[in-house]
């Protein structure tokens, strides 16, 4: 049973609006959460952070939201761009060290 | 500092065959993880190793897959015998710690992609 949850595989959004990334949780017990972005042919890269006592964390153009009581996550990317096209990773971190959603593959549409 | 270097960066083989795939951490981080990519399940944790010495492989799928971290520098994941089904992308990572404190995170390698026919 997988601990986190990204149900959208793909995402498509226009150059220039906003993209929304979900991600859900199962493990009350995660307390740190990261988003890592990943193009083809090369390895997962960290993109941003947030600790389970925040509930936002800003970086540039990314924005993390977290809500706890919905063990709920969500990437804002604004405003997207070309380079925003590849697959996104959320990992949750607990006891057993990170643990990944399958991603979803976002497409930044001219 | 070269980051971490995963080999062989692409591996076709035939059923049944040996596969090793290796893996340079980066140089003071003192934990190696194995993970591996698949459109099924994502990013999923094989093993990982604190010090050279496997602290968790209950992510390993069977008997099959077997991993070794001779010193502090290498590392092997081994296959054997392989079957089509192990086909996926095999990512190394390191990292200062288990990311049990702060905010550091793992670092990836570009992954050795394998393919089983």
């Amino acid at each position: 049973d997988q601990q986190v949850k990204q149900n959208s595989p793909s995402l498509s959004v226009q150059e220039g609006r906003i993209s929304i990334l979900n991600c859900d949780y199962t493990n009350s017990m995660f307390d740190y959460f990261l988003w890592y972005k990943k193009y083809p042919a090369e390895g997962p890269t960290f993109l941003i952070s947030i600790s389970s006592i925040k509930d936002k964390n800003e970086d540039g153009r990314f924005t993390v939201f977290l809500n706890k009581s919905a063990k709920h996550l969500s990437l804002h990317i604004v405003p997207s761009q070309p380079g925003d096209s590849a697959v996104y990773f959320c990992g949750s971190r607990g006891a057993d060290g990170l643990t990944f959603g399958k991603g979803t593959h976002l497409i930044i549409q001219p | 500092d070269a980051g971490v270097i995963q080999s062989p960066r692409h591996e076709v083989t035939e059923m049944g065959q040996e596969v090793t795939l290796r893996c340079k951490p980066i140089s003071g981080h003192d934990y190696l993880f194995w993970y591996r990519q698949t459109m099924m399940r994502g990013l999923e944790l094989l093993i990982y190793f604190n010090n050279n010495v496997p602290i968790d492989d209950s992510g390993m799928p069977e008997d099959r897959f077997s991993a070794k971290m001779p010193n502090a520098s290498f590392s092997t994941l081994k296959i054997q015998p392989s079957e089509p089904r192990d086909s996926a992308v095999y990512f190394c990572a390191s990292s200062p710690d288990r990311g049990l404190s702060g905010a550091n995170v793992l670092t990836f390698g570009a992954g050795s992609r394998l393919t089983v026919l």
